[in-house]
C-alpha cells in the first residue's frame, strides 16, 4: 500500500465549480499534513497546513480525520488559475522534515 | 522567485558521464534536501542536509553522491547513471530540520535525461 495515495484525476469542472480531493495516508504514527499545489513543469508550492480542526484560506478548506487517516482538500468557486496538480504531503513521524508526498491530483478548470 | 535556484536547468548525459547539480538558498535556511521526481511516481526523498551535516539518506544509490559545503549551497554529484534515473531533481530548503522543516521551499528543478 502506498504511503500517502490520491486519485490522480484529472478533474475536469468548470470555471465556478465547487470541487473536492481526497487524500489517505497509511502511516497513523504521521504529525503533520500539507496540501502543496504543483504547476505543470514547475516546483511544488506550499498551499496549506491541515488541522484536525479543519481551516480555511479563502476559497480553500482543509479538513483532516485522524481516525480514518484521511484528508481532504475543498476548493470553492474555482478559477482558471487553479488549474494544477495538487499534492497531497505527511510528515513521517515527528520530524518535521520528512515529508511524504502523494502522487497528486490533477485539477483542470475549464471556462 | 529566486529563493531556491538550481543550475542546470536541463542536463542530457550519457550513462559513462560525470556532472554535478548545484542548487543554491538565498533564504537564510539551514536545512535542505533532495528529491526525485519521475513520470507518474510521486516525489521522493533522497538527502537531508541539517546545518551541512547529512541527516537522512533515503535508500539513495551510490552512483548519486551529495555534498552540503555550507548552508547555502548543495550539490548532487551523478556518475554511472541508469536511464531510470531520468527524471526531476528537485531541490528545497527549510528554516531548520525539525519541526520548521515542514515547511518547504523548492528550487525550479533540474530535468535529467540519461541516454
Amino acid at each position: 500500500r502506498k504511503e500517502v495515495e490520491q486519485d490522480p484525476g484529472p478533474f475536469n469542472v468548470p470555471e465556478g465549480a465547487t470541487v473536492a480531493f481526497n487524500c489517505t495516508y497509511s502511516n497513523s504514527a504521521s504529525q503533520s499534513f500539507f496540501w502543496y499545489r504543483q504547476d505543470c513543469r514547475k516546483e511544488p508550492k506550499l498551499l496549506m497546513s491541515v488541522y484536525s480542526s479543519g481551516n480555511e484560506d479563502g476559497r480553500f478548506t482543509a479538513q483532516l480525520n485522524r481516525a480514518s487517516q484521511y484528508i481532504s482538500l475543498l476548493i470553492r468557486d474555482s478559477k482558471l488559475s487553479d488549474s494544477a496538480t495538487y499534492l497531497c504531503v505527511v510528515t513521517r513521524n515527528n520530524a518535521g522534515n520528512m515529508l511524504t508526498f502523494g502522487g497528486g491530483t490533477r485539477l483542470m478548470v475549464k471556462p | 522567485e529566486t529563493g531556491v535556484t538550481q543550475t542546470p536547468r536541463h542536463l542530457v548525459m550519457g550513462m559513462t558521464n560525470k556532472k554535478s547539480l548545484k542548487c543554491e538558498q538565498h533564504l537564510g535556511h539551514n536545512a535542505m534536501y533532495w528529491y526525485k521526481q519521475s513520470a507518474k511516481k510521486p516525489l521522493e526523498l533522497m538527502f537531508v542536509y541539517s546545518l551541512e551535516e547529512r541527516v537522512e539518506n533515503n535508500s539513495v544509490p551510490s552512483r548519486f553522491s551529495p555534498e552540503c559545503p555550507n548552508s547555502s549551497h548543495l550539490f548532487l554529484h551523478l556518475h554511472t547513471l541508469q536511464p531510470e534515473d531520468s527524471a526531476l531533481y528537485l531541490c528545497a530548503s527549510s528554516q531548520d530540520a525539525g519541526l520548521a522543516g515542514v515547511k518547504q521551499f523548492f528550487g525550479p528543478g533540474t530535468r535529467l535525461t540519461v541516454l
